[in-house]
């Protein structure tokens, strides 16, 4: 499979527990954005990147999230602290210079 | 600012029959819109997209939608339904102009199902 794959796909953790995604991207894709989707909406966008470049966050970031692509490639999402507001499906996707967005399968968190 | 509004939460349909997922959008300026679905345990997948090219979009699956200035409406449809169809259907807008996803603001979503 060539696609975005996230790892885990499923999380549970305890309140106030750190936790981290990861994402890796499609190989040739140099930009990569984060969403969240609760229960009954649609996916709301929290950040991107291009290459390494972190060039836009949502105010839906608290301080808590911190997301990173070191080298340009697979990005990992980290949770601080988890409250149970925290608990949604947490998407990525990948591009080629702002084209088709292509998301992975998801990685939902349930926050007890 | 931009937003989109599916109109209905959820459709039922018999399989072979029309399917109807209606969409209006809110936007200060001329908007990319896509429709996007997603099956259980897939990642959204896009359908099809509307970037100021012809107005009558046609995607993947027999699925088309037409883009209605006059009515900010880009309503999704398709002639005959399949169980396959079975799915949350989100439509979506941007401002970027090839719809990069970093500008997507998703709807609510549309449950579509599809009866026997």
């Amino acid at each position: 499979d060539t696609g975005v794959s996230q790892d885990p796909r499923h999380k549970i953790t305890k309140r106030g527990q750190n936790v981290t995604f990861r994402c890796d991207p499609i190989s040739e894709h140099n930009r990569l954005y984060w969403y969240r989707q609760t229960l009954g909406q649609g996916p709301e966008f929290l950040t991107y990147f291009q290459n390494e470049a972190q060039l836009e966050k949502s105010r839906l970031l608290s301080d808590r999230f911190s997301a990173e692509r070191p080298k340009g490639s697979f990005s990992t999402l980290e949770i601080q602290r988890t409250e149970q507001g925290d608990s949604a499906m947490y998407l990525c996707a990948s591009t080629r210079d702002s084209t088709e967005a292509f998301f992975g399968q998801g990685t939902r968190l349930t926050v007890v | 600012a931009q937003s989109v509004t599916q109109l209905d939460s959820h459709v039922s349909v018999s399989e072979g029959t029309p399917v109807l997922l209606r969409c209006n959008y809110s936007s200060s300026y001329s908007p990319s819109l896509f429709w996007y679905v997603q099956h259980p345990n897939k990642g959204l997948q896009l359908l099809l997209k509307y970037t100021s090219a012809a107005t009558l979009v046609k995607g993947i699956n027999g699925f088309e939608a037409e883009f209605k200035k006059s009515e900010t409406s880009f309503h999704l449809t398709k002639p005959s339904a399949h169980m396959s169809d079975a799915a949350e259907y989100f439509c979506v807008v941007s401002l970027r102009p090839r719809g990069g996803a970093d500008g997507l603001t998703f709807g609510k979503g549309t449950h579509l199902i599809i009866q026997p």
